[in-house]
């Protein structure tokens, strides 16, 4: 059973306003929650992070919000351009991600329109 | 820059094939992972390894085998592929312990069809 899951498989948004992912849990040791960004054809890389001691996470036009008592995080993308357009995945570990196995979500193919 | 390559981008194979999937990653980094990724589901982790020789399961191991023989090098095996293993496959590596950097760096993934 998948104890990261996000529901939208896909997401519209229009260059320059602002793209919401969401990513909900069950793990209740999750300690890690990470955002990699898979463009076709490409593996996935890195986006942003945070650890459960935090509830926010900034990083340029990225910023990770997590709710530890819902067990959601959600990423936000402002402004969004078109060079986002890709698969975005949510994904979460019970220690550091570097050492511990990372449980993925589903993903959702953002595209950011012209 | 961290690299992690795939040997192959693109793999045909037919059932019962013995298939050898490589990874070879340039950062000296001890932790090396397999995953693949189907539509809806996701990466799911197949094998890890902490160091070489030394090899885990992950969620979904059954129907392959790893081997890590040099830190550089992790071996994906399907021992007999059937078609249920057509994916792709994706290898990613890191370094032990939190440091500075503490994600896992990918490939750019192997897309296998078992035919």
């Amino acid at each position: 059973d998948q104890q990261v899951k996000q529901n939208s498989p896909s997401l519209s948004v229009q260059e320059g306003r602002i793209s919401i992912l969401n990513c909900d849990y069950t793990n209740s040791m999750f300690d890690y929650f990470l955002w990699y960004k898979k463009y076709p054809a490409e593996g996935p890389t890195f986006l942003i992070s945070i650890s459960s001691i935090k509830d926010k996470n900034e990083d340029g036009r990225f910023t990770v919000f997590l709710n530890k008592s819902a067990k959601h995080l959600s990423l936000h993308i402002v402004p969004s351009q078109p060079g986002d357009s890709a698969v975005y995945f949510c994904a979460a570990s019970e220690g550091p991600p570097s050492d511990y196995k990372l449980s993925f979500g589903a993903g959702t193919t953002v595209t950011v329109r012209a | 820059d961290v690299k992690v390559t795939q040997s192959s981008r693109y793999l045909v194979k037919r059932t019962g094939e013995k298939v050898f999937l490589e990874c070879v990653q340039d950062m000296d980094h001890e932790n090396m992972f397999w995953y693949r990724q189907d539509p809806g589901l996701g990466l799911r982790l197949i094998y890890f390894s902490y160091d070489v020789k030394m090899k885990e399961k992950g969620d979904i191991p059954e129907g392959y085998s790893v081997s890590r023989e040099k830190k550089e090098r992790f071996s994906l095996i399907l021992e007999s592929a059937s078609t249920n293993q057509t994916s792709m496959y994706l290898c990613a590596s890191s370094p032990r312990g939190t440091g500075f950097s503490y994600e896992q760096y990918f490939g750019p993934g192997t897309r296998l069809t078992v035919t």
